[in-house]
């Protein structure tokens, strides 16, 4: 159990540029979540995977994101045309699956700088 | 709909002191409670969590919290502060569903000398 891992740590870009960032999860850890955590905050739910489905968006993950879990294992969350507002640290999670008690385990984020 | 409340944004103790981070919860259904702790420019690592077996639920580091229903709190502690307990911590309830969690907007922890 290598835990969760995301590439790259910082990624610094300029306004109106896209921007992907990779998600490895635990592996046989069904479920993959994107959260965003802005300086000072909680992290704040964007989407969840359910093996390779994407079963629940949140509305702050606008048109200009877009994440795939394809075949069910790594997970890319593609920011296009970022925005000022778009830096943050993006942090990734696995669980086993489950209800109620499923435990999250989390990688060690992504910080976004938007120039 | 869930959210979670944890009051005061700073906390100050002096090592060897008693710690005590609050939380209270809002949650139409049972809830499903977690801490977890950050430390700069890391990810979120889980303290503890409650699961319904024991209202008194024991973590990592020496830590524990109490659920009370009555107060839909969920209170962080732990006997003696550490100079490397210093860190951000984020009490989280889990949704019926089990697929999104509702962070609390984090305590910053700092143990002074």
């Amino acid at each position: 159990d290598t835990g969760v891992s995301q590439n790259p740590r910082h990624k610094i870009t300029k306004r109106g540029q896209n921007v992907t960032f990779r998600c490895d999860p635990i592996s046989e850890h069904n479920r993959l979540y994107w959260y965003r955590q802005t300086l000072g905050q909680g992290p704040e739910f964007l989407t969840y995977f359910q093996n390779e489905a994407q079963l629940e968006k949140s509305r702050l993950l606008s048109d200009r994101f877009s994440a795939e879990r394809p075949k069910g294992s790594f997970s890319t969350l593609e920011i296009q045309r970022t925005e000022q507002g778009d830096s943050a640290m993006y942090l990734c999670a696995s669980s086993p699956g489950g209800i109620g008690t499923d435990t999250q385990y989390f990688g060690p984020g992504t910080r976004l700088t938007v120039l | 709909a869930q959210s979670v409340t944890q009051l005061g944004s700073h906390v100050s103790v002096s090592e060897g002191a008693l710690v005590l981070l609050r939380c209270n919860y809002s949650s139409s259904v049972p809830p499903y409670l977690f801490w977890y702790v950050q430390y700069p420019n890391q990810g979120l690592q889980l303290l503890l969590k409650y699961t319904s077996a024991a209202t008194l639920v024991k973590g990592i580091n020496g830590f524990e919290a109490e659920f009370k229903k009555s107060e839909t709190s969920f209170h962080l502690t732990k006997p003696s502060a550490h100079m490397s307990d210093a860190a951000e911590y984020f009490c989280a309830v889990n949704n019926n569903a089990g697929n999104m969690l509702t962070f609390g907007g984090g305590t910053r922890l700092m143990v002074k000398p």
